[in-house]
């Protein structure tokens, strides 16, 4: 147990549609980090928030978003839902060299 | 191409074995370079990161990085069947945003 914890596991939902994932980070970890995973694109970084702020971007369309909560809490917001956003969608907390990753939230989208 | 290439295998290598995996980069700008292991369908976890080129042991395991080569590579002694997973190499050079690769499935056979 990595001590990040994600919620919901499983999504399943139609196109169009718009969704929220959140992640709890570690005790004591002030950075989360979004990643995506799919069968032809692997591990992609998507995002880093640190203490409230953003702090780098990747790969990230322009239908998600995310934002992080004084309590350090992190949601993903997915929108516009299309198919090949199906994916598994992992948070991770801790040092950039260092990072401890969620159980993830598998995202099905019909 | 891509930063970070990554033999995607399966590997398949008798109990016992030495599994050696291995990743080339593009990006001389790379300073910290990391092994992750993942089990399916679980969040990859850790195993160990390196900062400078030489070797790194730890149990079983060692991690060499030649920067001279832009090549990284694992290796996991006395391999036991619990080894099986994909392996993925991950690198950075900035403030969170890690590179990943593909991955590589090694199978250990009994």
């Amino acid at each position: 147990d990595s001590g990040v914890t994600q919620t919901p596991k499983h999504l399943i939902t139609a196109t169009g549609q718009r969704v929220t994932l959140r992640c709890s980070p570690r005790s004591g970890d002030l950075s989360v980090y979004w990643y995506q995973q799919s069968l032809d694109q692997g591990l992609q970084f998507l995002i880093q928030y640190y203490n409230g702020e953003e702090r780098a971007k990747g790969n990230i369309l322009e239908r998600f978003s995310a934002q992080q909560f004084p309590d350090l809490h992190s949601e993903l917001n997915l929108s516009s839902l299309e198919l090949g956003d199906s994916a598994l969608y992992f948070c991770a907390s801790g040092q950039t060299n260092e990072q401890f990753f969620g159980p993830g939230t598998r995202l099905t989208v019909l | 191409q891509k930063e970070v290439e990554q033999d995607p295998g399966p590997l398949s290598v008798p109990e016992g074995a030495i599994v050696s995996l291995n990743c080339t980069y593009s990006n001389s700008a790379f300073q910290y370079f990391m092994w992750y292991r993942q089990y399916s369908r679980k969040g990859p976890e850790l195993l160990m990161y390196t900062y400078s080129s030489g070797n790194k042991e730890d149990g079983r395991f060692t991690a060499q990085v030649d920067k001279s080569s832009k090549y990284i590579s694992l290796f996991i002694r006395d391999s036991q069947p619990s080894d099986s997973a994909t392996y993925l190499c991950a690198m950075t050079h900035s403030w969170g945003k890690l590179q990943f690769g593909a991955g590589t499935q090694v199978v250990v056979t009994p």
